[in-house]
């Protein structure tokens, strides 16, 4: 990918459990950012964190952000069959603007 | 607000016609972005603009691409002529200064 990569690729996970994904960046950042994509749809954004940040929630997110060593987590808490989809975490490059994506985690949950 | 519009939805075409895609951003972003994705390569970011002037367009494939911004509510992107390689979902998103991305759903190219 242009900026980074994801990892696994896909997780299934039974209805209910956690699902963590993780990413890494190439360069020093502004920002990083989650998003999720269902099939056939555009990406929408989840979550946001700055690079002087280190951990943040929303809702049953919680994604973490390590700058030393270029990576981020997203973990889903109680998982539900309607979090199937794949994610994708973005960064945006110190001085930019310019928004690269990850090569995603495609998601399963199993109700 | 309606979102990030794109249209067509669906485009299918014969290898060497001309193709042209539309997107009309969020009113008052002050960016918009066009992403192309495949299987094989993800999501790639094309070229995107600020105040309708380009930025940065080093991830436009080859010279068949181009992508104009008129106005603030409208942007295209032509290819011609078109490949079979070219085959891919193009996204517009629109956004503010380090503000998150706000998509559209995408228009779908398959050349035959």
């Amino acid at each position: 990918s242009q900026q980074g990569e994801e990892d696994p690729q896909a997780l299934s996970i039974q209805e209910g459990e956690n699902a963590t994904m993780n990413c890494s960046y190439k360069t020093s950042i502004n920002n990083l950012q989650w998003y999720r994509q269902n099939s056939g749809r555009g990406l929408v954004h989840l979550i946001l964190i700055r690079s002087n940040e280190r951990e943040k929630h929303s809702g049953r997110l919680r994604v973490t952000l390590d700058t030393s060593k270029k990576s981020s987590s997203l973990l889903i808490t109680a998982s539900r069959a309607a979090d199937t989809a794949s994610y994708f975490c973005a960064s945006i490059q110190t001085g930019a603007n310019n928004l690269f994506f990850g090569t995603g985690t495609r998601l399963t949950v199993i109700p | 607000d309606a979102g990030v519009i794109q249209s067509p939805r669906h485009e299918v075409t014969e290898m060497g016609q001309e193709v042209t895609l539309r997107c009309k951003p969020i009113s008052g972003h002050d960016y918009l972005f066009w992403y192309r994705q495949t299987m094989m390569r993800g999501l790639e970011l094309l070229i995107y603009f600020n105040n309708n002037v380009p930025i940065d367009d080093s991830g436009m494939p080859e010279d068949r691409f181009s992508a104009k911004m008129p106005n603030a509510s409208f942007s295209t992107l032509k290819i011609q002529p078109s490949e079979p390689r070219d085959s891919a979902v193009y996204f517009c998103a629109s956004s503010d200064l380090n503000s998150p991305l706000h998509f559209g759903n995408g228009t779908r190219l398959t050349v035959t």
